[in-house]
């Protein structure tokens, strides 16, 4: 089956933690993406990136670190510089002009 | 900052009723406007979009009417059942990078349909 797996489901970290998500994807898509998504909230662009090796910030990149080495992969991290990184993250890929979302996870910190 | 508003926060609804959920935006540029749909605890899912050279686009019960010169589209749900309980995201974008397409959401509607 073809789409977005994102790992864990759900990740406690302690305070000055560094914490590092992971995004996959096997739909051959160019451009994938990272939001956040807090209560009440609509999503909010972290980061996001055309091809392998660029990526670009998006509206709340502070504290947060990308790589993309793979066209298939597009890990997030998640540093202690985020001064309120519990939320609700979400990874998405597309081609043209639809966006497809992974499961998400869940960051909580303790 | 571009920004898209979105109403209401929450709305419920009998089953069998119409459910309306309206989004306004700001940037002209916007050129393509997708709905989502999000069940708890889970990524959303694309449920219908337009784009502003059309003023309705109907798929099943789900239809997104348009009102360009408003800057305004809203997504109406026809005879809403209690399966369409989620929380419902507009979108707008009109910047494309490369291959990537950047999105503004709205704040979302948390739609129950009562049975």
């Amino acid at each position: 089956d073809g789409g977005i797996t994102q790992s864990p489901k759900y990740l406690f970290r302690k305070e000055g933690q560094n914490v590092t998500l992971s995004c996959e994807q096997n739909l051959n898509h160019d451009a994938m993406y990272w939001y956040r998504q807090d209560p009440g909230q609509g999503l909010r662009l972290i980061y996001y990136s055309q091809i392998v090796n660029d990526f670009q910030k998006g509206d709340i990149a502070e504290g947060y670190s990308v790589s993309r080495e793979k066209k298939e992969s597009f890990p997030l991290t998640v540093t202690s510089a985020q001064k309120n990184p519990t939320a609700f993250y979400l990874c998405a890929s597309s081609r043209l002009n639809e966006q497809f979302f992974g499961p998400g996870t869940r960051l909580t910190v303790l | 900052q571009q920004q898209v508003k979105q109403s209401p926060q929450s709305l419920i609804v009998q089953k069998g009723g119409i459910s309306i959920i309206n989004c306004a935006y700001e940037n002209t540029a916007f050129d393509y406007f997708p709905w989502y749909q999000q069940f708890p605890g889970k990524g959303p899912a694309l449920l219908i979009a337009i784009r502003p050279d059309v003023s309705e686009k109907k798929e099943g019960r789900f239809t997104i009417s348009f009102n360009k010169s408003a800057k305004q589209f809203s997504l109406h749900i026809m005879d809403s059942q209690p399966g369409d309980s989620a929380t419902y995201f507009c979108a707008a974008s009109g910047d494309y990078s490369g291959s990537a397409r950047q999105l503004t959401f709205g704040s979302g509607t948390q739609l129950t349909v009562l049975p």
